[in-house]
């Protein structure tokens, strides 16, 4: 059974930082993997799936890596903006139906003014 | 907007009652998902259809039952519901099991209280 530990659990950053976060999962037969941004009381808004097949995924300031191998993926934010507090969640796939996606805990983000 | 519409948003219930979490999709996806998110916690996943007519359990189906009579709608339904349910709920769609081009897409959730 697919299992995600992500790290840390909890950030608190001036703004302006360059940000790493860091999730691991134990199976690495993966399809691909999905970060979601959670705000307070809403949904998961997806930020970046990245395939099995590609080492690294970008959208604006952010950029996903992956290495499927060693069962990781980084999450990088660059010039972090308090509009980027938030939970961050990774998901790799392992399949669809029952095996589709699993979830960490995330990483709960706060970016401070 | 195209995406995963969920009503209702919030609910209440009492202990025994009974209700229906309705989920809808615009995107003729193929695969639908039930999840509940309780605090501190992943996601899990309770239900998923793989098309009309096909359901099949998650990792925590017990106290829930869905239906898949059409592509668009995967309704929830709790029938006797127990404080154990509290909890959110969110709905997810993806064209394929393994998301694909574009992953899987979520719905805003119904945050469901049993007391």
């Amino acid at each position: 059974k697919q299992e995600v530990t992500q790290i840390p659990a909890a950030l608190s950053v001036p703004e302006g930082e360059n940000l790493v976060l860091n999730c691991s999962f134990t199976d690495s037969a993966i399809y691909n993997l999905q970060w979601f941004r959670q705000d307070p009381g809403k949904g998961l808004t997806s930020l970046l799936l990245i395939q099995s097949s590609q080492r690294e995924q970008t959208s604006g300031r952010l950029n996903a890596s992956l290495d499927k191998s060693s069962g990781r993926s980084t999450l990088y934010i660059a010039a972090s903006q308090p509009g980027d507090s938030a939970t961050y969640l990774c998901a790799p796939n392992s399949g669809g139906g029952a095996d589709g996606l699993t979830f960490g805990k995330g990483t709960h983000l706060i970016i401070q003014p | 907007n195209a995406g995963v519409t969920q009503t209702p948003k919030f609910r209440i219930l009492k202990i025994g009652q009974s209700m229906t979490l309705q989920c809808a999709q615009d995107m003729n996806h193929n695969y639908m998902y039930w999840y509940r998110q309780d605090p501190g916690m992943g996601l899990k996943l309770i239900y998923y259809s793989v098309g009309a007519g096909i359901t099949d359990k998650g990792e925590v189906p017990n106290g829930y039952n869905v239906s898949r009579s059409t592509t668009e709608d995967f309704p929830l339904r709790l029938e006797l519901a127990a404080p154990s349910q509290t909890s959110v709920y969110f709905c997810a769609s993806s064209l394929l099991g393994t998301g694909g081009n574009y992953g899987y897409t979520f719905g805003s959730g119904t945050r469901l209280t049993v007391v």
